[in-house]
């Protein structure tokens, strides 16, 4: 099956540092992923869209200056949590979608963040 | 609004059979997924309906009803491997984002 990875799977960071986890696919081309974000025992919220080559479509209540998403080719997205702080500390997994008519997410196996 | 309804916890014995239902209430609709995740792991695709009926994979099986807005995920012949968090997600129609209902906690006892 599609296989997502993601770097790094566990960070550890002081407050007003910034933060990059890149999302890649090892084995197809997705034109698309999403990055959530996932709190204990919680749902996935979802937080934004990217599309290969254009600017990612943010949810609602997620600040675009913040989380700054980049999907500069079709195996890899890269979010960056700017000046995080300790409630940015979460579960930030990726997703990608291969397109033309591929309708199944592949999920990258998670980051944890924790922001002292 | 946009709503995915899960029952929250089940409990069920090794070899026992479970039904996680999923009721759905969204814009749009492409179809129903469902995915596992296990405590600290990442969500694991499990089945995809897109059409109503039965889709059968091994010794899970999911069910699509369109017009109840229903569908659910059978587990037969339970494991205790099968303890994790199980969630219904729904495709928008609009813009083919999964739209997540809350997860259901599944606890197999031995």
């Amino acid at each position: 099956g599609a296989v997502v990875s993601q770097h790094p799977s566990w960070v550890i960071c002081k407050s007003g540092t910034s933060v990059k986890i890149e999302c890649r696919s090892l084995d197809f081309q997705a034109t698309t992923m999403f990055w959530y974000r996932q709190f204990p025992k919680q749902s996935l919220m979802l937080m934004a869209t990217s599309n290969e080559g254009s600017k990612a479509t943010y949810e609602q209540g997620v600040e675009k200056d913040k989380f700054l998403i980049n999907h500069a080719s079709l195996t890899l997205s890269t979010l960056t949590v700017t000046s995080a702080h300790p409630e940015d500390s979460s579960f930030y997994i990726c997703s990608a979608r291969q397109g033309g008519g591929q309708e199944t997410q592949y999920f990258g196996p998670g980051t944890r963040l924790l922001v002292l | 609004g946009q709503s995915l309804e899960q029952p929250s916890e089940v409990t069920a014995v090794e070899g026992a059979i479970v039904q996680i239902n999923c009721t759905y209430q969204t814009s749009g609709f492409y179809g129903l997924s469902w995915y596992q995740q296990h405590d600290g792991g990442a969500p694991t695709f499990l089945s995809y309906n897109a059409l109503d009926g039965l889709e059968e994979t091994g010794r899970f099986s999911s069910f699509l009803s369109r017009s109840d807005s229903y569908g659910y995920l059978l587990l037969q012949e339970l494991q205790m491997k099968d303890s994790a968090s199980y969630f219904c997600a729904v495709k928008d129609g609009n813009n083919r984002k999964l739209i997540w209902g809350l997860g259901t906690s599944l606890a197999v006892n031995p």
